[in-house]
């Protein structure tokens, strides 16, 4: 039981270039989230899912854009990166109360 | 608007002394509550858990307290170990609204623990 992987570990992308950061779950929870954090902040969350399907709008989507085709994988794009983008990124999953969370993406855009 | 606040960015405690971490909320619509502990360069790890219908929550060292009136919650680690220094955040939820929204948490912004030997 892996719990919640990220993949990959650290990237770096120049402004304008697009990437997926990859997260999967192998413990068949239904909800699936996407947080950045910044240097001394809290975790801010970008997208979240409910379930296969069905995606919605957390407090800082733009630029950014998921989708859920399986209960396993919940992938989130960024097109056109920019500097503001550059952060740590979390993927988390749950079955509902606590969120178990991944490793972790570093992402650097210059 | 920062709807769960952590007003201490960093608590510094000796080994085997109490660690009491602080945490005060603005929706009253948040009925469950939650502390999570991140070491550098890993996600965070979930804690401990509490809902509003309780005022205390105990696992092992620790102990997490409720006030619904003051809309403030608290961690205690008692006793304190080296191994406790991390990046500790709590996070809330109106887990029990019965919107799928509900299922969301809202992060504080973090406090640094540092148990010192």
């Amino acid at each position: 039981n892996a719990g919640v992987t990220q993949t990959p570990k650290f990237r770096i992308l120049k402004i304008g270039q697009s990437m997926t950061l990859q997260c999967t779950q192998d413990m068949n929870h239904n909800y699936m989230y996407w947080y950045r954090q910044d240097p001394g902040m809290g975790l801010k969350l970008i997208y979240y899912s409910v379930g296969a399907g069905i995606t919605d709008k957390g407090e800082v989507p733009n630029g950014y854009n998921v989708s859920r085709s399986t209960t396993e994988d919940f992938p989130l794009r960024l097109e056109l990166a920019a500097p503001s983008q550059t952060s740590v990124y979390f993927c988390a999953s749950s079955p509902g109360g606590a969120q178990y969370f991944g490793p972790g993406t570093r992402l650097t855009v210059t | 608007d920062q709807q769960v606040k952590q007003n201490s960015p960093s608590l510094s405690v000796q080994e085997g002394r109490i660690s009491i971490l602080n945490c005060d909320y603005t929706n009253s619509m948040f009925d469950y509550f939650l502390w999570y502990k991140k070491y550098p360069a890993e996600g965070p790890t979930f804690l401990i858990s509490i809902s509003s219908i309780k005022d205390k929550n105990e696992d092992g060292r620790f102990t997490v307290f409720l006030n619904k009136s003051a809309k403030h919650l608290s961690l205690h680690i008692v006793p304190s170990q080296p191994g406790d220094s991390a990046v500790y955040f709590c996070a809330a939820s109106a887990r029990f609204s019965g919107e799928t929204s509900g299922s969301r948490l809202t992060f504080g912004e973090g406090t640094q623990l540092t148990v010192n030997p």
